[in-house]
């Protein structure tokens, strides 16, 4: 069964580093999402992408956070000054618009922590 | 605003009995999606039942059924039979319109079954 893939699983990081996390979609899939859960919190949308570019992004995302499909097959969610803050599990989905139920597909998440 | 509200932080549950998670929606859109997702310790996001707010059925997927009420805006997920392997937390989510664009998650609900 065609999956949602994501690397690393887990990366642990000083504050200020740059961190890329990646994701591999379901291959036909056209919307991709990034959502991240602080431990403990509920599940919070961060970035939708559509065509190759954001759809819709949420007050989480602001100029720290960048996406970008780099190719045909990654999604990637580059996060350029890491603080503590960011401290969280990031999970990928992607969704194939013509779902009539609309499902969205989540990878198993990467965990970020920062130090 | 659009919102989603879990009351239940916590729910326990006996082996084989029925168990019903709450879930409360809040939009003004017509037409909107409901989902519920299970996240097991291990962290994974796993898609367990949608419905489509013009659905005039109640979702149902083998033990998972969803109690949709609209004009109360609940949509309460109803798991019959419950397993020790149920033991995870569940998540409530709508898209708020068809743009598809913004899953909005609620706080979640613990489940337990106990032997």
């Amino acid at each position: 069964e065609p999956e949602v893939t994501q690397t690393p699983s887990h990366q642990v990081t000083q504050m200020g580093q740059e961190v890329i996390l990646r994701c591999v979609p379901i291959s036909n899939h056209l919307y991709f999402y990034w959502y991240r859960q602080i431990l403990g919190q509920k599940v919070e949308f961060l970035v939708s992408f559509y065509n190759n570019e954001i759809s819709e992004k949420s007050e989480i995302f602001d100029d720290q956070f960048s996406v970008e499909r780099p190719d045909g097959s990654n999604f990637t969610l580059k996060i350029r000054s890491t603080k503590l803050e960011d401290s969280a599990m990031y999970f990928c989905a992607s969704r194939d618009r013509t779902t009539s139920t609309g499902e969205l597909f989540f990878g198993e998440g990467s965990r970020l922590t920062v130090l | 605003a659009q919102k989603i509200t879990q009351t239940q932080p916590g729910m326990f549950v006996q082996e084989k009995e029925a168990v019903t998670l709450d879930c409360t929606y809040d939009t003004s859109d017509q037409s909107y999606g409901l989902f519920w997702y299970k996240q097991p310790s291990s962290g994974e996001m796993i898609f367990l039942i949608y419905q489509g707010s013009y659905d005039e059925q109640n979702a149902t997927e083998g033990r998972y059924s969803l109690n949709f009420q609209k004009a109360r805006k609940s949509a309460n997920l109803v798991i019959s039979a419950s397993q020790l392997g149920d033991s995870a937390m569940y998540f409530c989510a709508m898209f708020p319109s068809r743009g598809y664009n913004k899953l909005i998650f609620g706080a979640g609900t613990r489940l337990a079954v106990h032997p």
